[in-house]
């Protein structure tokens, strides 16, 4: 009965090359977030999408992006990762935006690992 | 833009102690306010919200909190930790009329000898 899962649960990667992390949801809902967490420090919102409609945080690295193909996945794509990138991702859903209301749901997150 | 302050990294205590983690926030109007945990080796779940009304809100496990307005704070409570609280635990904020995205503090670690 997982809600938002995450593959993989940890991912090493290689200073550079480039690294998709997966999020996929069985709740239907039309908001999905990545936020990056490094060690004893609040997760940061990298970006989300409100059904189609992505949003980015304005402090944002290029190098992040993300695809949302359908209403269950999005991927987050590091593009060039480096070493400073290494950090837990991780994956959110919510219903709706409703005006700030609305329980945030998380997946287990992606532990990844700049080599 | 709001910011979230949770005064208190590292927390240890016996089980049946009572806690009180700190959570402020910087914002003049109106939030809506969560706190969220996350278990060892689980994923960040609910733990209770306020969005209006009576300001002492409660959440599942025996936890609640007090929003106090005039102090910025919602403080999470518990009158007696047991070891199954080991956890971290997040307070965040939404600000009313943004763009209803949460802002969340670096969270608490709370340690609850048995």
């Amino acid at each position: 009965d997982a809600m938002v899962i995450q593959n993989p649960r940890y991912q090493v990667t290689q200073f550079g090359k480039p690294v998709t992390l997966s999020c996929s949801q069985t709740l239907n809902h039309n908001v999905m977030y990545w936020y990056q967490q490094k060690s004893s420090q609040a997760p940061k919102l990298l970006f989300h999408y409100y059904d189609k409609d992505f949003n980015n945080e304005a402090d944002t690295p290029d190098n992040f992006q993300s695809r949302r193909p359908n209403t269950s996945f999005c991927f987050l794509d590091i593009r060039s990762p480096g070493l400073g990138d290494a950090a837990m991702y991780l994956c959110a859903t919510s219903r709706d935006r409703g005006q700030g209301r609305e329980t945030q749901y998380f997946g287990p997150g992606t532990r990844l690992l700049v080599l | 833009a709001q910011s979230v302050s949770q005064h208190n990294h590292h927390v240890i205590l016996s089980e049946a102690a009572s806690l009180e983690l700190g959570c402020n926030y910087s914002y003049g109007g109106t939030v809506n306010l969560f706190w969220y945990v996350q278990y060892p080796g689980q994923h960040l779940q609910l733990l209770l919200k306020y969005f209006s009304g009576d300001p002492l809100v409660k959440g599942i496990k025996g936890f609640e909190a007090e929003f106090i307005k005039s102090k910025f704070s919602f403080n999470l409570r518990k009158p007696s930790v047991q070891w199954s609280d080991t956890a971290e635990y997040f307070c965040a904020v939404v600000a009313s009329g943004g763009s209803y995205i949460p802002t969340f503090g670096r969270g608490t670690s709370l340690i609850v000898h048995p």
